[in-house]
């Protein structure tokens, strides 16, 4: 599709258990981004990826949070060690220029729910 | 760090004009923008400033000032469709970065 793509779509999981979510960004996108949108709030900003250098992890909210991004296309969150307050939809967006300007292209999100 | 403020909720009525307000700190403006977003959808992008002054597309216009840290969208001839979160962010180009960090957004609701 020519789309941001992201699976799964609905996640339920036990509390404690790891949990893997992907994102398949708009091809050629430089950038790509994860937030986290808990019910009737705003986004939190997780990590940034752009280009080659470096991802900013600054909005990560503990080391349980990890993220790649693979040949500079695929991303996958993990989350380790899940807790309920971790519950959230999970939207990935993908921009096609690094620098200002660009704007943010959203997939669908995961909505995770930790029972 | 940053900082973005946009009241929580709103009401209009159909037919009229809503100015939905943004105040913002951040250390390394790099541009704001502005997303709608339905419940249970992705945001959707509506404008974009880096510039002092006005933005306008069509029903909607976008304003910014950069020595206030202020912005506003403002929805003309307002339809019940318009009912939604509009998302106020900003671009932070402090260290290097151009991460987008959002507010908590304003909720709006169209009344007949």
């Amino acid at each position: 599709g020519a789309g941001v793509s992201q699976s799964p779509s609905n996640k339920v999981t036990e509390k404690g258990k790891d949990v893997e979510l992907r994102c398949d960004p708009i091809s050629g996108h430089t950038a790509l981004y994860w937030y986290r949108q808990s019910l009737g709030q705003g986004l939190e900003f997780l990590i940034y990826f752009q280009g080659n250098s470096a991802p900013d992890k600054s909005g990560l909210p503990s080391d349980r949070f990890s993220a790649e991004r693979t040949g500079g296309s695929v991303s996958t969150l993990t989350i380790q060690r899940t807790q309920q307050e971790d519950s959230a939809v999970y939207l990935c967006a993908s921009s096609p220029i690094a620098g200002p300007g660009g704007e943010l292209f959203f997939g669908e999100g995961s909505r995770l729910t930790v029972l | 760090g940053q900082n973005i403020d946009q009241p929580t909720e709103m009401t209009a009525t159909e037919g009229a004009i809503v100015q939905i307000n943004c105040t913002y700190q951040t250390s390394g403006f790099n541009g704001l923008f502005w997303y709608q977003q339905h419940a249970g959808e992705a945001p959707t992008f509506l404008s974009y400033n880096v510039l002092d002054g006005l933005e306008e597309k069509g029903r909607f216009s976008s304003f910014l000032s950069r020595s206030k840290g202020y912005s506003y969208l403002l929805l003309k001839e307002l339809q019940m469709k318009d009912s939604a979160s509009y998302l106020c962010a900003v671009r932070d180009g402090a260290g290097g970065y151009n991460k987008l960090i959002f507010g908590a957004g304003t909720r709006l609701a169209v009344h007949p």
